[in-house]
C-alpha cells in the first residue's frame, strides 16, 4: 500500500458525458501527479500540482482539467468523453515539487461506451 | 524531442536465469531516471532512482546502473514473483514525466 488513495476504482459512462477523478496523496506529501495508461499509449503524463499550484503540464487534453486543493487532494475532470478516453487513470505523490521518487494510487479504470 | 525508449519489449526467463533490461533516453540535461515496477491492473511501484552516470544501486535481485545515454536493470537470479512490466523515466527540462513503454518480464517456475 502506498498510501496514495484514488476513487472510484471503476467507472463506466457513456460518450459525452463528464466525471470526476479524485485522488489523496500520501500524509506529508505535497505533489500530486496525473497520469493516463493505455494499453497502446504505456504511461503518459498529464499534469503535476505543487501545495496548490501547477507546475508542470504534459499532454493533457483541453477537455480534461485538473486542480489541487488546500488539503492537498486533487480531482481530474474529464469532459466530452469519447471512446479513446478509456483507460486506467493514476494518481501519484511526491515530497516535494522536483522529487523523482513518485508513489502511485491503485489507479481509477475509466470505460467509456 | 525528449525520448524513452525500453527493450526488449517482453523476456521470458527460466528461475534463476540472470538477465538485462535496457532503458535508453535522449533529454536535454539529465536530472535523474527511475526504474518502477508494475503487476497487471496496479499502480507503478517505485523501485530507484539514479542522479548521475556511474551510479548504481541495488535492491534484492535487482540491479540499476547508470550510464550517460542508457541505464539497466540487472536481474540476478530470478524468481516467479519477479514477473512483472519494468517501466523507466525521466523528467524533462520542463518537468514533463516521459515513460518508456516498459519491458513484461515473465519468470518460468
Amino acid at each position: 500500500d502506498s498510501g496514495v488513495t484514488q476513487t472510484p476504482k471503476h467507472l463506466i459512462t457513456a460518450t459525452g458525458q463528464r466525471v470526476t477523478l479524485r485522488c489523496s496523496p500520501r500524509s506529508g506529501d505535497l505533489s500530486v501527479y496525473w497520469y493516463q495508461q493505455s494499453l497502446d499509449q504505456g504511461l503518459q503524463f498529464l499534469i503535476q500540482y505543487y501545495n496548490g499550484e501547477e507546475r508542470a503540464k504534459g499532454n493533457i487534453l483541453e477537455r480534461f482539467s485538473a486542480q489541487q486543493f488546500p488539503d492537498l487532494h486533487s480531482e481530474l475532470n474529464l469532459s466530452s468523453l469519447e471512446l479513446g478516453d478509456s483507460a486506467l487513470y493514476f494518481c501519484a505523490s511526491s515530497v516535494g515539487g522536483t522529487t523523482l521518487e513518485q508513489y502511485f494510487g491503485p489507479g481509477t479504470r475509466l470505460t467509456v461506451t | 524531442e525528449d525520448q524513452v525508449t525500453q527493450s526488449p519489449e517482453a523476456l521470458r526467463l527460466q528461475e534463476g536465469e540472470s538477465s538485462s533490461l535496457n532503458c535508453s533516453y535522449t533529454v536535454s540535461g539529465l536530472r535523474g531516471l527511475f526504474w518502477y515496477r508494475q503487476d497487471p491492473g496496479k499502480g507503478p511501484e517505485f523501485l530507484f532512482t539514479l542522479y548521475s552516470a556511474g551510479e548504481e544501486k541495488e535492491k534484492e535481485r535487482l540491479k540499476a546502473t547508470l550510464t550517460k545515454k542508457e541505464s539497466f536493470l540487472h536481474i540476478t537470479a530470478p524468481k516467479p514473483e519477479d514477473s512483472a512490466t519494468y517501466l523507466c523515466a525521466v523528467p524533462s527540462l520542463d518537468d514533463k514525466i516521459i515513460f518508456g513503454k516498459g519491458t513484461r518480464l515473465h519468470i518460468l517456475p
